[in-house]
């Protein structure tokens, strides 16, 4: 059981590139979410789903999109690259019971630089 | 949208004394509080969660403590440790929201021996 998968963990990007970020998890959560941490600002949630095809944005979505075509996978795609997108991305999964959320699980993050 | 603050920024203790980390909330209609920590370069993690319909709720020497009427949660750490050294982030999700969770901004604790 790997949990919540991240890839790559670290990246550098130009200016104007674009990359997608992969999340996957094998806990069959129905919940996921992408999250930015820039120092001392916490978490701040860029997009979620609440199963596959169905997405919505979270707090900061601008430059980002995402998509959910399997329960697993969440990718994140910045379509074009700018220096105030550097930051460490963190992917999270949970469940729902009983009309309460569950704990998030996070995956390792990854390190991204847009010089 | 929920708004959640966290309360003190950096919290420096000797080892062995009590730690207290406190939140407020905006949207009363929030019912689940997780808090999570992290350690540098690490995912963050679990350590301890409240529900609404429980005001308090203890795990060896890592507590939480709920006020719904007043819309504040604190997280209590006793007999403190260097290895608790660490960020620590108190969150918000309401059971409609689908996981979608907001976060307070961190508490960074050491711990001096």
């Amino acid at each position: 059981n790997a949990g919540v998968t991240q890839t790559p963990k670290f990246q550098v990007l130009k200016t104007g590139q674009s990359m997608t970020l992969q999340c996957a998890q094998d806990m069959n959560h129905e919940y996921m979410s992408w999250y930015r941490q820039d120092p001392g600002m916490g978490l701040r949630l860029i997009h979620y789903s609440v199963g596959a095809g169905i997405t919505d944005q979270g707090e900061v979505p601008n430059g980002y999109n995402v998509s959910r075509s399997t329960t697993e996978d969440f990718p994140l795609r910045l379509l074009s690259a700018a220096p105030s997108q550097t930051s460490v991305y963190f992917c999270a999964s949970s469940s729902r019971t009983g009309g309460f959320d569950q704990p998030q699980h996070f995956g390792d993050g990854t390190r991204l630089s847009i010089l | 949208g929920e708004n959640v603050e966290q309360h003190p920024s950096t919290l420096s203790v000797q080892e062995g004394d009590s730690a207290v980390i406190k939140c407020t909330y905006s949207d009363s209609a929030s019912n689940y509080f997780p808090w999570y920590k992290q350690e540098l370069g690490k995912r963050p993690q679990l350590i301890i969660d409240i529900r609404s319909n429980v005001g308090e709720k203890k795990d060896q020497r890592i507590a939480v403590t709920l006020n719904k009427t007043a819309k504040h949660f604190s997280l209590h750490i006793t007999e403190t440790q260097p290895e608790d050294s660490a960020v620590y982030f108190c969150a918000a999700s309401m059971g409609t929201n689908a996981g979608k969770s907001t976060f307070g901004d961190g508490t960074t604790l050491t711990v001096k021996p």
